[in-house]
């Protein structure tokens, strides 16, 4: 069974860095793009970006670039979104999710990293 | 990119039919047949429930059907079920590998 498992819930300052992560079980890591969506507290769905682990090539939403980093490490089948300096503003659930081959589209979920960012 | 327009709320009596609208231009609905509906219950991650405008991943009921015209896509839930009572978003493929989601419609089962 395709599954993808976040890490868990974080709690920061702002200033502070952090990287959460997404770990694939199941299906070929490296054939796969994986994307990462923001949803803000009672809010919609926000594509950030998204990383093909087989090479590391990425593509950010103009909205976040420059805002986080999406990384991968193909060795152990895990996907990444850091962040070098958080902002209230960057509390939100967090969900990482894979994207089918050939269509646009993302068939599989995981659970949601819920970052809170507060003094 | 803005995000794609879709009514912040939908309802209908179990049994009937529902139809939500997803409206976006011609850079993203409109100039590709890459558009997704994904449901998502109350502290749930989203679902895939339709992709390529009317496409159903295996598991989904055919009670879900999609379309499109022009820059408008659709989501029709037939037969209503409780279950079904959830927020509903419409995503797009807008070209350059870059994607858009619409703000939501939260479907409520009378």
């Amino acid at each position: 069974e395709v599954q993808l498992v976040q890490s868990g819930a974080e709690v920061k300052k702002p200033g502070e860095s952090l990287k959460i992560s997404c770990k694939d079980s199941g299906y070929s890591f490296t054939s796969y793009w994986i994307g990462w969506v923001r949803q803000l507290p009672g809010k919609g769905l926000e594509w950030m970006g998204i990383i093909y682990p087989g090479d590391s090539k990425t593509k950010y939403s103009p909205s976040f670039q420059g805002q986080v980093t999406i990384s991968a490490d193909k060795s152990i089948t895990t996907a990444y979104l850091q962040w070098s300096s958080l902002k209230a503003s960057d509390t939100a659930m967090y969900y990482c999710a894979r994207r089918l081959t050939e269509t646009p589209a993302f068939d599989t979920w995981g659970q949601g990293t819920l970052v809170t960012v507060s003094s | 990119q803005s995000a794609l327009t879709q009514p912040p709320s939908a309802s209908g009596s179990p049994g009937q039919s529902v139809t939500f609208s997803c409206t976006g231009t011609s850079s993203d609905v409109g100039g590709y047949n890459y558009v997704s509906w994904y449901q998502q219950h109350p502290g749930r991650a989203p679902k895939l429930m339709i992709y390529e405008v009317n496409e159903r991943p295996s598991g989904v009921p055919d009670r879900f059907s999609g379309s499109k015209s022009g820059n408008t896509a659709s989501l029709t839930v037939s037969g209503l079920q409780a279950e079904d009572e959830a927020d509903y978003y419409c995503s797009s493929y807008a070209g350059s590998n870059n994607l858009v989601f619409g703000g939501g419609t939260k479907l409520t089962v009378l």
